[in-house]
């Protein structure tokens, strides 16, 4: 069975850092891009970084460009998103979610997600 | 990276057949054929309903369909059933190796 399990959510203060963590099982983790989407309470899901299957290549949206890392540990079966400089607006449930496209193409087209982990930016 | 545009809410009897459309531009939706669908229901994870515009993954209902027409895509929902009330997100790839998705239609089973 695929799944995606996601830890490291917290609260957090404005300006601080947190490390979010998801751990990959059921699939050749090394050949599928993976994504982060987060939804804010009561709102859609929004698209927040990929990275390619060797880490080479990584994209974000535009609000978090310069303060978000996305990472992978292949060995480990592990994706990361490092957060700094955290603002209220990143207040969210973030998920890391597989992409389907075939032999290492983006689609966006995500399956399955994992259960989220709340991020919570407030003093 | 503007949000696509879906009605907020939709809604049907049972056994009918609702359709939530999802207008972007010439960027995305209308550039390219990777749009998605998806289907949550509440406290629970978005689940992939519809890929690649019109393609079910495996154990999707056939009552689920997907189509596009420019910058416009659509998903039907056909002989609506109670479990079909929840939240439908569009996504659609949006060059760059990026993606947006949709705000989201309400799914109301009267």
């Amino acid at each position: 069975e695929v799944q995606l399990v996601e830890s490291g959510g917290g609260l957090v203060q404005p300006g601080g850092s947190l490390r979010l963590s998801c751990a990959a099982s059921g699939f050749t983790f090394s050949r599928q891009w993976m994504t982060w989407i987060r939804q804010a309470p009561g709102k859609g899901p929004e698209w927040v970084a990929n990275i390619y299957l060797d880490g080479s290549r990584k994209y974000y949206v535009d609000s978090v460009r310069g303060r978000f890392t996305v990472s992978r540990d292949n060995a480990r079966n592990l994706l990361y998103l490092q957060m700094n400089n955290l603002r209220a607006e990143d207040t969210a449930l973030y998920y890391c979610a597989r992409d389907l496209g075939p032999s290492g193409w983006y689609r966006g087209w995500f399956d399955p997600w994992g259960q989220g982990t709340l991020v919570t930016v407030s003093s | 990276q503007s949000a696509l545009t879906q009605p907020r809410s939709v809604s049907g009897s049972p056994g009918q057949s609702v359709t939530i459309s999802c207008t972007g531009t010439s960027s995305d939706v209308g550039g390219y054929g990777y749009v998605s669908w998806y289907r949550q229901h509440p406290g629970k994870a978005p689940q992939l309903m519809i890929y690649d515009v019109g393609k079910r993954p495996s154990g999707v209902p056939d009552r689920f369909s997907g189509s596009k027409s420019g910058n416009t895509a659509s998903l039907t929902i056909s002989g609506l059933q109670t479990e079909d009330e929840a939240e439908y997100y569009c996504c659609s790839y949006a060059g760059s190796y990026t993606s947006v998705f949709g705000a989201g239609t309400k799914v109301t089973v009267l």
